[in-house]
């Protein structure tokens, strides 16, 4: 079955320090690629999103590219600062049917100290 | 504004009472989902909804029941049988399968303590 692997975390980074955080999939077909975003104590956001291959989402100065050939989405952000603390989810789905669950990686906590 | 409202916040039940939590949406999105989060699995998908009137089993539905008699509200019951309640429950909707992609909305939350 389809699944996301979420690079193991915690992670804490300095303010304007640089941020990668990795995502493969494995998917039978081609799916679209989510990251969402979890400040404490709340619901998820969508914070970017990619619909097919070589496709950059972006958004808030994060960055992901889906790459087809190394089935990857990784994140990116060139400055962290400190309100980018939160967890955050990989994702794919499907748009058809009875496909169009999300699948979620675990997360990953990302702590910003000033 | 749009969005999806989950209520309440924080509930703490007894061990052994069912528990029904609120899920309201004013998106006007056909399909709504459950899912529970628990520190370090991530979020896991209990039922869903792709229209009124019809929901589906997730990957941990066993002790959980829903309904979807309003396109706008899906509220899950946390029975008696769920030997591990305490966790925190989200609820996403989605435009369903008219859309291009599956984008998913979530609502703030609600953190289920047993006692």
């Amino acid at each position: 079955g389809d699944s996301v692997t979420q690079m193991e975390g915690p992670v804490t980074l300095s303010e304007e320090a640089f941020l990668t955080i990795n995502c493969t999939y494995t998917a039978t077909g081609y799916p679209s690629l989510f990251w969402y975003v979890q400040y404490p104590g709340e619901g998820l956001q969508l914070l970017l999103k990619a619909t097919k291959a070589d496709d950059k989402g972006s958004n808030k100065g994060f960055e992901a590219t889906y790459r087809k050939e190394t089935t990857s989405f990784h994140l990116e952000k060139g400055s962290v600062q400190v309100s980018d603390s939160a967890v955050y989810f990989c994702a794919l789905s499907y748009y058809t049917g009875a496909n169009s669950k999300l699948t979620f990686g675990k997360g990953i906590t990302l702590s910003v100290r000033p | 504004d749009g969005g999806i409202t989950q209520s309440p916040k924080y509930l703490f039940r007894k061990e052994g009472q069912n528990v029904t939590l609120s899920c309201e949406q004013n998106l006007n999105h056909d399909a709504m989902y459950w899912y529970r989060q628990d520190p370090g699995q991530g979020l896991r998908l209990i039922y869903y909804s792709q229209i009124v009137n019809d929901f589906q089993k997730g990957d941990i539905a066993e002790g959980y029941s829903v309904s979807r008699e309003k396109k706008e509200s899906f509220p899950l019951t946390v029975t008696s049988a769920q030997k591990n309640p305490t966790a925190f429950y989200l609820c996403a909707s989605s435009i369903g399968e008219a859309a291009e992609y599956n984008e998913q909305f979530f609502g703030p939350g609600t953190r289920l303590t047993v006692l």
